[in-house]
Parts: C-alpha cells; sequence; structure tokens
C-alpha cells in the first residue's frame, strides 16, 4: 500500500542551525508533496508544495527538495528558531490524483 | 477573515450515543475532508466531499457518517458503531483546479477532540 514514512523521534537543535527533516514515500510516486507545520492543539497549516519536475522550492528560510530517484523529499529551516518549534508534516498525492497521504509527522524542538 | 470553523473544540460521548461534529467554511472552496488524528499516527482520511449533495468514504469510513447539503458545511456524524472513537477530528477544505485537488494546499480547522465518558 501506498505509504510516506516521516522520522517519528522528535529532532532537537540550537537555535542558529539549520533543521532537515525526512519524508520517504513508497509503493507510488506521486506528483505532488506538500509540507505542513502543526502546533499542538491546532490544525496544520500549509508550508510548500513541491511538483515531482521541480528538484527545490524555497520560501523564506524554508526549502524543500524531492528526489524522485531516492523517493524523497527533505525540508529544510536555515536559521532555526525556537519560534520555529512545532510538528512537520509530510503529506503525499495518491495515485487517484484527489487525496492525500500524510505523514506521521516529525516534532521538531529548537532550544535558545 | 476566510477560514474554517470546527465545533465544538472539546467533545464527550456517552456509550451508545451519536455525536455530530461541526465543520463551516467561508472560503468558498468545493472540497472539505474529514481526518481522524491519533498520537504516533498521521491524518487518516474518513469522508471527503468534492462537491455539494456528493461524498466518498475515505481509508476509515466505519462507523462515521456525512452530509453535505450546503457547500458552507460538512458534519461528520460519530454512531454508536464506532467503538473507539477518542481522538483528534480535523476538517480541512480546498479549491480543486484543474485534474483533482490534490495540487491544492488544504486549510484546516482547529479541530475537535473527541472523548468517551
Amino acid at each position: 500500500s501506498q505509504k510516506i514514512e516521516q522520522n517519528s523521534e522528535a529532532l532537537n537543535i540550537q537555535e542558529g542551525k539549520t533543521a532537515t527533516l525526512t519524508c520517504n514515500y513508497t509503493n507510488y510516486s506521486p506528483a505532488y508533496l506538500q509540507w505542513y507545520r502543526q502546533d499542538p492543539g491546532r490544525g496544520p497549516v500549509f508550508l510548500l508544495l513541491i511538483r515531482e519536475n521541480e528538484k527545490e522550492k524555497r520560501k523564506e528560510r524554508l526549502k524543500v527538495t524531492f528526489d524522485t530517484t531516492l523517493k524523497q523529499s527533505l525540508f529544510h529551516i536555515t536559521a532555526s528558531q525556537p519560534a520555529d518549534s512545532a510538528t512537520y508534516l509530510c503529506a503525499a498525492v495518491g495515485s487517484s490524483g484527489d487525496k492525500l497521504t500524510f505523514g506521521t509527522g516529525t516534532r521538531l524542538a529548537v532550544r535558545p | 477573515d476566510g477560514g474554517i470553523t470546527q465545533s465544538p473544540k472539546y467533545l464527550f460521548r456517552k456509550e451508545g450515543q451519536n455525536v455530530t461534529l461541526s465543520c463551516e467554511q467561508n472560503l468558498n472552496h468545493d472540497a472539505m475532508y474529514w481526518y481522524r488524528q491519533d498520537p504516533g499516527q498521521g491524518l487518516r482520511l474518513i469522508y471527503y466531499s468534492q462537491i455539494v449533495n456528493d461524498f466518498q468514504k475515505g481509508d476509515i469510513a466505519e462507523g462515521y457518517s456525512v452530509s453535505r447539503e450546503k457547500k458552507e458545511s460538512f458534519p461528520l456524524t460519530v454512531t454508536s458503531a464506532q467503538k473507539n472513537p477518542t481522538a483528534f477530528y480535523l476538517c480541512a477544505s480546498t479549491d480543486p483546479r484543474g485534474r483533482g485537488s490534490s495540487n491544492q494546499p488544504q486549510h484546516f480547522g482547529d479541530g475537535t477532540r473527541l472523548s468517551i465518558l
């Protein structure tokens, strides 16, 4: 079955460093990947979308890559701040094209 | 401001009871979705609707029902047949363009936390 996998262990980094989160997908080839941020007790908020023919997408301090050979997307936050602490979700389009499959999310903690 | 409103924020269900979670959006979006989120698991799709008066089962529809009588509203009923209803429920909407709606970001409400009494 189609699967999206994210590291379930929390990522702890020092303020100012670059955070890198990983999203791997198996058993299909999504045309798009989306990344969301979720704070405790809140709904996810959309951050970035990357298409399969785009290697990289940037938005301010955020960067997403899409490697169809490795079946992987990397999400980078440069110059991280404590306010970046949250859970980050990866989501991919299913083969039917009208539904998203979400990963479990990776919690990021940025310490001052 | 446009957005999605879910209510109530917290809900308690008694044994054998049906409960309805509300989801309203003023974004003029055609497609709406219901997800369930459990600790350590990704969001799982319960039901979705691409247009008024039409909806499809998602991956875990058993024990749930929905209606889509108005574009703005997509209520979810958790029936007594759902034996493990304790979870965080999220409603989302999107504005589909072209083929499918998955190339558009989903806008989420702030969820309803359902617990068993």
